[in-house]
């Protein structure tokens, strides 16, 4: 299985709504990422976990709060977002976060719409 | 400014083509990778380049680690190679991939 999973595919929340965008991978894979993607641009880092804790957070704006439960879920917790918050949301995987082994396996991703 | 660079921007080109990808970094890196993604789509990753050359079906991937360079080709290309193609690097002991602009490429039938 060499698969990251990402649900759900597609989001339309409301601006007062909370909701969660969750990501798993059976790979053995101990570094989690989330990423950001708008339009046409590449991807954005937001957060690092390696081995379930919080190895980097890109200076992101509270109302996203990502949680680690297990080495094989990452989940990102959305809270009053903004319209320019709409993005599709990228989670990838590699075996570790730095040297050998960081070959990073990407999800589909959750396309979000915040209105 | 922008540590990784690719080129072009945008390729367009007919069936049967080969097709060439360029992509440039600064200072010397642990890893490159080459990454595709279509248009909504997730992202996969193609290739992970450390040296030397790797070939997957109709896609090679070389690095030069002393010119600072890579390249993505892509032989007797197809409507279906329509992507972007994007390089990303790994800087020694860093956590994160550094990625390029990318390539919007289009095969015509």
């Amino acid at each position: 299985d060499t698969e990251v999973t990402q649900t759900p595919k597609h989001l339309v929340m409301g601006m007062t709504n909370k909701k969660s965008l969750k990501c798993e991978q059976h790979m053995g894979h101990r570094a989690m990422y989330w990423y950001k993607q708008k339009a046409k641009k590449p991807p954005e880092l937001m957060f690092v976990y390696s081995y379930e804790k919080l190895s980097i957070n890109e200076s992101v704006p509270s109302r996203f709060s990502p949680e680690c439960p297990n080495s094989s879920l990452l989940n990102l917790h959305l809270h009053a977002l903004q319209p320019e918050d709409s993005a599709l949301y990228l989670c990838a995987s590699s075996l570790i976060v730095s040297g050998s082994g960081t070959e990073a396996f990407f999800g589909q991703g959750t396309r979000l719409t915040v209105v | 400014k922008n540590e990784v660079e690719q080129s072009p921007q945008n390729l367009t080109a007919q069936e049967g083509e080969f097709i060439t990808i360029n992509c440039s970094y600064s200072v010397g890196i642990s890893a490159l990778h080459w990454l595709q993604q279509h248009p909504g789509g997730g992202i996969v990753s193609l290739f992970m380049l450390s040296s030397g050359k790797k070939k997957h079906g109709r896609l090679i991937a070389t690095i030069n680690i002393q010119e600072k360079h890579s390249s993505l080709h892509i032989t007797a290309s197809h409507p279906r190679d329509s992507a972007v193609y994007i390089c990303a690097v790994r800087f020694p002991g860093a956590q994160k991939l550094v990625f390029g602009q990318g390539t919007r490429l289009t095969i015509n039938p």
